[in-house]
C-alpha cells in the first residue's frame, strides 16, 4: 500500500489554465505539506496543514491555494499557471512534531506548463 | 545568507571508500537535523536524523552533529555504486514542524 499518493504523477499545461494536485495519506498522520523541487533540485516548502488548519503559509503566490477536506488529504490547486510553475510538486506527512519523526514524501507530481 | 548550505558537487569516491558530506546551518535555534537521498526523478527518503551533539551511527551510515559550529555530515563507508545520488540536509527550528532543505550535494560512486 502506497503510504503517501499523489495524482497526476504527470501534467503538462498551457499557461494561463487552472490545474489541480490530489494527495492522500494512509499513515494516520495529523500533518501534510506541500514541497516544491525547481530546476535546480532546491526542495521548498509551501504550505502545511495540522488536522485541516492551515500552520504554515509560506511566500507563495496567491494563485496557490490549498485545500484540506480531511487530516488524510491535501489538494493543490494553481490558477492561472505560469512558465515558473513548472517544477516537481510532492506531497507529504508526518506526526504534529517531527522532532525525530519522518516526513513521508509522496511520488512527487511533474508539472510542465507550455 | 541560505539556511542550510550544502556544497552542490559532485562528490566523486571510488567504490568503498568513505563518502563525507557536509552541511551547516545558521539558525542557533535549529533542533533537528535530518539526511535525505534522493535518486534522479524519485522522491526523497529519510537515511537518519540527529538532535545530540556527537556521532549517530546506522549501518553504513554515520551522522556528526556540532552545535557550537553549526555543522551536521554523513558519512557513508563502503561507498556502494548504488549510494549515488544526490543527498539533502535539513533543519527543523525549535517550536517549527516544517523542515527547510539545503540544495544538495550530488555523489557519484564509481566502480
Amino acid at each position: 500500500d502506497t503510504a503517501v499518493s499523489q495524482t497526476p504523477k504527470y501534467l503538462v499545461t498551457q499557461m494561463g489554465n487552472d490545474k489541480s494536485i490530489k494527495c492522500e495519506q494512509n499513515l494516520g498522520h495529523d500533518t501534510m505539506y506541500w514541497y516544491k523541487q525547481d530546476s535546480k533540485k532546491f526542495l521548498k516548502i509551501m504550505f502545511s496543514y495540522n488536522n485541516k488548519e492551515l500552520i504554515i503559509n509560506e511566500t507563495v503566490p496567491n494563485r496557490f491555494s490549498p485545500k484540506s477536506p480531511d487530516k488524510a488529504h491535501l489538494n493543490l490547486h494553481i490558477n492561472s499557471l505560469e512558465l515558473g510553475d513548472s517544477a516537481v510538486y510532492f506531497c507529504a506527512s508526518s506526526q504534529v512534531r517531527v522532532w525525530g519523526n519522518t516526513i513521508y514524501f509522496g511520488e512527487g507530481s511533474w508539472l510542465t506548463v507550455v | 545568507q541560505k539556511e542550510v548550505e550544502q556544497n552542490s558537487g559532485p562528490l566523486s569516491v571510488p567504490e568503498g571508500a568513505i563518502a563525507s558530506l557536509n552541511c551547516t546551518y545558521s539558525d542557533r535555534g535549529s533542533q533537528s537535523f535530518f539526511w535525505y537521498r534522493q535518486y534522479s526523478g524519485k522522491s526523497p527518503e529519510l537515511i537518519m536524523f540527529i538532535y545530540s551533539n556527537g556521532d549517530k551511527e546506522d549501518g553504513r551510515f554515520t551522522a556528526q552533529l556540532n552545535k557550537a559550529s553549526q555543522y551536521v555530515s554523513l558519512l557513508i563507508r563502503d561507498s556502494q555504486p548504488s549510494d549515488s545520488a544526490t543527498y539533502l540536509c535539513a533543519v527543523i527550528r525549535d517550536g517549527y514542524n516544517k523542515l527547510i532543505f539545503g540544495a544538495g550535494t550530488r555523489l557519484a560512486v564509481h566502480p
